[in-house]
């Protein structure tokens, strides 16, 4: 069945290094991946998505990369700060479908 | 402008009651999407309507359903309760129907079920 894997499933960073965030998919029609940061207690924010027909796409210290032929995406985050501090989420969906499969999140801590 | 607005916040529940949950979706969306989110876990599709007509559903029992009004806000009901579904219930909308544009997550229901 569709299934979006996740990892790391922790992960601890120094203030001002990267982090890296990968995610396998298994549906290959899947055309459309969002990403979401879940702060404790809040509700999933998009924080960037990437459509198949583009490899990478960056929006000031986030960026996203597809590789559609390994069905691999993943999510780097720049000069990180406390305030990245949050469960990510990667999810897959088809532009034709009606939903996201979401991967099971990682948490990411940004220590000052 | 009013993200995606869902009552109640909280709600606790015992095993063979019912439950209703609602959503005001974000003004000018047409389409709702319905999510369960197990503690610790991402969220798992459950239901999308758009123009008021039912479009995806999830791998969920019957006990399950949904609908949407003509102004868009939608309800999820949930039957004979069981401990599992103890979990936030998320809505999501977004102004297209299916993925063609993002979706909007609101803070969501906790349920609990004793």
């Amino acid at each position: 069945g569709e299934n979006v894997e996740q990892h790391p499933s922790t992960l601890s960073v120094q203030e001002g290094d990267s982090a890296v965030i990968k995610c396998t998919y298994s549906d290959s029609a899947s055309n459309y991946f969002p990403w979401y940061k879940q702060e404790l207690g809040k509700r999933p924010q998009l924080i960037i998505d990437i459509r198949s027909n583009v490899g990478e796409k960056k929006d000031q210290r986030i960026a996203v990369t597809l590789n559609k032929t390994a069905k691999h995406f993943s999510l780097h985050i720049t000069e990180t700060q406390p305030e990245d501090s949050a469960v990510y989420f990667c999810a897959a969906g088809g532009i034709d479908t009606d939903k996201l499969i979401f991967g099971t999140g990682t948490r990411l801590q940004v220590f000052p | 402008d009013a993200g995606v607005t869902q009552s109640p916040t909280h709600l606790i529940k015992t095993r063979g009651q019912h439950v209703t949950l609602r959503c005001s979706p974000i003004s000018g969306h047409k389409s709702v999407s319905w999510y369960q989110q197990v503690l610790g876990q991402g969220p798992q599709f459950i239901f999308q309507y758009y123009e008021k007509e039912e479009r995806g559903r999830g791998n969920f029992p019957d006990r399950f359903s949904a609908r949407q009004f003509p102004n868009y806000s939608s309800e999820l009901n949930v039957n004979a309760l069981l401990l599992g579904d103890s979990a936030l219930y998320l809505c999501a909308s977004s102004l297209l129907q299916g993925l063609l544009s993002p979706l909007h997550f609101g803070n969501g229901t906790r349920l609990t079920v004793t």
